[in-house]
Parts: structure tokens; C-alpha cells; sequence
């Protein structure tokens, strides 16, 4: 049974500082992993997604890495801003990404 | 134009009631998916339909019972409501086959009295 685990559960950096979100899962044979964040009282939104061959996938400040073998992958988010405040939700897809495992979340807050 | 609209947002019901929440998508995606979100935040898939055929059915209470009347819609009944049936219920959808990501609806803040 697949496990996703997200490492810190909380973070608070200052304004523009560099910060890395890390996830790990028990199960390498997956299928593709997604990153997304949640602002309180919506939904998810879909940040990065990186199919099971791909290594990294990068949007504006934010790079993603895959590395299936150690069963981790990692959020890079460069010069934070007060607006990346939300929680970042790391979740693996296995069999065609039809079901989705996901992490406990890493809640962040960026202060100004 | 929300891609993924799901109603109503919040649902306050005693223990023992039949509620339904109501979810619609015009992505055009091809299926449907109910996640459960507890308290402590913790998202678990429920039920996945693929053009109004059930995919996925994880273990939850036969007291749940979803139903697709067409590809754009995946209703969720439950019925005899308990106090541990109180989270946040989110409905998404996505291409099948592709390598598309989810897309998630606002979700239900649904609480048993």
C-alpha cells in the first residue's frame, strides 16, 4: 500500500527566501506525481505534474523534482512572496494517475 | 466559468439524515473522482467514475453512494448521516489516459450534529 509523507508539516520563512518542500513515498512503481496547493476554505489547485520518466518540471518560481528510485521528490520555491502562503499538498498516481495518494501537506507561511 | 462546481458549500444535518451534494464539471474531462478530507486534513479518494462507470471504489459505508447521470456530472448521496461523516468532500476531474492533472472543485464542508 502506497504511503506519502511530507516533511516539514509546517514551515514560516521571511519574505524572498529560497525553501525546498519535501515528499517520499513507499512504492517507486508509480505512475506520476503531483504537487498542489490549498488556500483555507477552497480547493486544490494542480501546481506541477511529472510523469513517472520525467526527472523535473519547473512553472515560474517553482521547480519540481522526481527521483523514483529513492521513492522522493522535492517543491522548489525561489524568492517567496507573502501570496505562496497556503499548503502544499504532494500526491502520487498510480495505474493511468487514476487514484491519487496524498501527503499530509506542508503548511507554509511566508511573512512580509 | 468554474470548471468544477460542486453544491453546496456548506451542509449542516443531524445524525441519521439523507443528504446529497451535487458536482458538475465542463472540462469535458472523461472522469469523475470524490475525495474526502478529514480533520486532520488528510485527503483519501472515495469513488472514481470514468464516463458514468464506476473505476474505483475504496472502502467507505455502502451509506455512500455516488451516481453519474452523464460524463459532466457525479452526484454523492449519503444516507443515514453519521457524526463521523463530518470533513470536507471534494469532487475533481481529469482526461483519462492522459497525463492530466486533477482538477478540483471548491468542496463541501459537510457537518453532523
Amino acid at each position: 500500500k502506497q504511503e506519502v509523507t511530507q516533511i516539514p508539516a509546517a514551515l514560516s520563512v521571511p519574505e524572498g527566501e529560497n525553501l525546498v518542500l519535501n515528499c517520499s513515498f513507499t512504492d517507486s512503481a508509480i505512475y506520476n506525481l503531483q504537487w498542489f496547493r490549498q488556500d483555507p476554505g477552497k480547493g486544490l489547485t494542480s501546481l506541477l505534474l511529472i510523469q513517472s520518466s520525467q526527472r523535473e518540471q519547473t512553472s515560474g518560481r517553482l521547480n519540481a523534482s522526481l527521483d523514483k528510485s529513492s521513492g522522493r521528490s522535492t517543491l522548489y520555491i525561489a524568492a517567496s512572496q507573502p501570496g505562496d502562503s497556503a499548503t502544499y499538498l504532494c500526491a502520487v498516481g498510480e495505474t493511468s494517475g487514476s487514484r491519487l495518494t496524498f501527503g499530509e501537506g506542508t503548511q507554509l507561511t511566508v511573512n512580509p | 466559468d468554474t470548471a468544477v462546481s460542486q453544491t453546496p458549500k456548506y451542509l449542516v444535518t443531524q445524525m441519521g439524515n439523507d443528504k446529497s451534494i451535487k458536482c458538475e464539471q465542463n472540462l469535458g474531462h472523461d472522469t469523475m473522482y470524490w475525495y474526502k478530507q478529514d480533520s486532520k486534513k488528510f485527503l483519501k479518494i472515495m469513488f472514481s467514475y470514468n464516463n458514468k462507470e464506476l473505476i474505483i471504489n475504496e472502502t467507505v459505508p455502502n451509506r455512500f453512494s455516488p451516481k453519474s447521470p452523464d460524463k459532466a456530472h457525479l452526484n454523492l448521496h449519503i444516507n443515514s448521516l453519521e457524526l463521523g461523516d463530518s470533513a470536507v468532500y471534494f469532487c475533481a476531474s481529469s482526461q483519462e489516459g492522459d497525463y492530466s492533472p486533477l482538477h478540483f472543485g471548491n468542496g463541501t464542508r459537510l457537518t453532523v450534529t
